[in-house]
């Protein structure tokens, strides 16, 4: 079992719907919770990033973390065409930024 | 603001011919660096990390060296390049104990 999973996708939605993408993991180590956008052939860009439980809210993105279940997500109010990436679930326990885990991404597809 | 570079963007090389990456990063002081192949649909593989000047930990055995001589410069090397190798290449840092990564904009190598 990997320690993150997150499914690939292809997740396509129309423009101005609420998207939700998931990442679920084994570890109840993991404290610490972040979200990464990736553009076609660019770095990941980070996004969003959450201590233990709860919601964080940065304008149309909430990032929320259920630690009872192992399961995260990430919604995006208002989708946009620009939304349009690969988004990747990272997470750790805080021992080292060396040990952060990373989900394979998400290809998420925003039609006009 | 920090700020990470990384090049060259992309290079095709033949078998066999050697090859570096370099990467610098801006704006602090004593980042811990990193070294990430990411392959389609396989997520981010942690290849090399440093603490410090001349400090390089690896993740993965393999072909690839790499160099920090530097504080805010790091260096992926190979002698001789296999077609296995191809992928695209991520430098990247964060600060002390930090639980974020900071990504540069990725390196495609195409070995031939």
């Amino acid at each position: 079992q990997k320690e993150v999973e997150q499914d690939p996708g292809p997740l396509s939605v129309p423009e101005g719907a609420i998207v939700s993408l998931n990442c679920t993991y084994s570890n109840s180590a993991f404290q610490y919770f972040m979200w990464y956008r990736q553009y076609s052939r660019k770095g990941p860009e980070l996004l969003m990033y959450t201590y233990s439980s709860g919601n964080k809210e940065d304008g149309r993105f909430t990032a929320q973390v259920d630690k009872s279940s192992k399961y995260i997500s990430l919604f995006i109010r208002d989708s946009q065409p620009s939304d349009s990436a690969t988004y990747l679930c990272a997470m750790s326990d805080g021992s080292s930024a060396s040990k952060i885990i990373f989900g394979s991404g998400t290809r998420l597809s925003i039609r006009p | 603001s920090q700020t990470i570079h990384q090049w060259p963007a992309t290079l095709v090389q033949p078998v066999g011919s050697p090859l570096s990456l370099e990467c610098t990063v801006e704006g602090t002081s004593n980042p811990n660096l990193y070294w990430y192949r990411q392959a389609a649909g396989r997520g981010l593989q942690l290849l090399f990390y440093s603490v410090g000047i001349g400090q390089i930990s690896s993740e993965v055995p393999q072909n690839l060296s790499a160099s920090r001589p530097q504080d805010r410069q790091f260096i992926l090397s190979s002698k001789k390049l296999l077609l296995s190798d191809s992928g695209f290449y991520l430098c990247a840092w964060s600060l002390g104990s930090g639980n974020t990564i900071y990504f540069g904009e990725g390196s495609w190598l195409t070995v031939v």
